[in-house]
């Protein structure tokens, strides 16, 4: 299948600063992204769909000034975490479509943990 | 909107063994169920998936079935391995790519 490459796999910061977790789609070009948070034992929930060229779409729920999403080039999505509190201490997935298809191949995910 | 709901929440076989995880889908205009595998501290897998014009699909030890009537589909893992332990996702899309999860089912496998 199609290859997301996400870093960093582990990143912790102190409260107040910023965050920037990068998704790659290394053989093909995405349209379309997707970003996720994951807690402990639980599902996926969809943060944002991030389009390239365009602002990204976000979800209900979702503070899009403290998920800041950039979609500058097909191969390229950063999500950056603004003023990191405690709170905000996850698991971040991105994912993206591979070539033509439906199928959505996912990055090995970023954890987030905030002092 | 969609809602995607998985059962079991958790599964534990006997190497050998089959192992049947169960979802159930609300909204009729889904057309595409892909299964995840998520291994911990990792992204999820895509392991198989399967459209709404297909009643069944196999990959070697996996399968996947469909039944549109009742909304439902099923993930089949048969001569299940240790390496097979892991969290299971179910997802349901209808407007291409955007995915509604599964809660997720923690499946073990006991040598």
């Amino acid at each position: 299948g199609a290859v997301v490459s996400q870093h960093p796999s582990r990143v912790i910061c102190k409260s107040g600063t910023s965050v920037k977790i990068e998704c790659r789609s290394l053989d093909f070009q995405a349209t379309t992204m997707f970003w996720y948070r994951q807690f402990p034992k639980k599902s996926l929930m969809l943060m944002a769909t991030s389009n390239e060229g365009s602002k990204a779409t976000y979800e209900q729920g979702v503070e899009k000034d403290k998920f800041l999403i950039n979609h500058a080039s097909l191969t390229l999505s950063t999500l950056t975490v603004t003023s990191a509190h405690p709170e905000d201490s996850s698991f971040y997935i991105c994912s993206a479509s591979g070539g033509t298809g439906e199928k959505l191949f996912f990055g090995s995910g970023t954890q987030l943990s905030v002092l | 909107g969609e809602n995607v709901e998985q059962h079991p929440s958790t599964l534990s076989v006997q190497e050998g063994d089959s192992a049947v995880i169960k979802c159930t889908y609300s909204d009729s205009a889904s057309n595409y169920f892909p299964w995840y595998k998520q291994e911990l501290g990792k992204g999820p897998q895509l392991i198989i998936d399967i459209r709404s014009n297909v009643g069944e699909k196999k990959d070697q030890r996996i399968a996947v079935t469909l039944n549109k009537t009742a909304k439902h589909f099923s993930l089949h893992i048969t001569e299940t391995q240790p390496e097979d332990s892991a969290v299971y996702f179910c997802a349901a899309s209808n407007s291409f790519q955007k995915l509604v999860f599964g809660t997720g089912t923690r499946l073990l496998v006991s040598p």
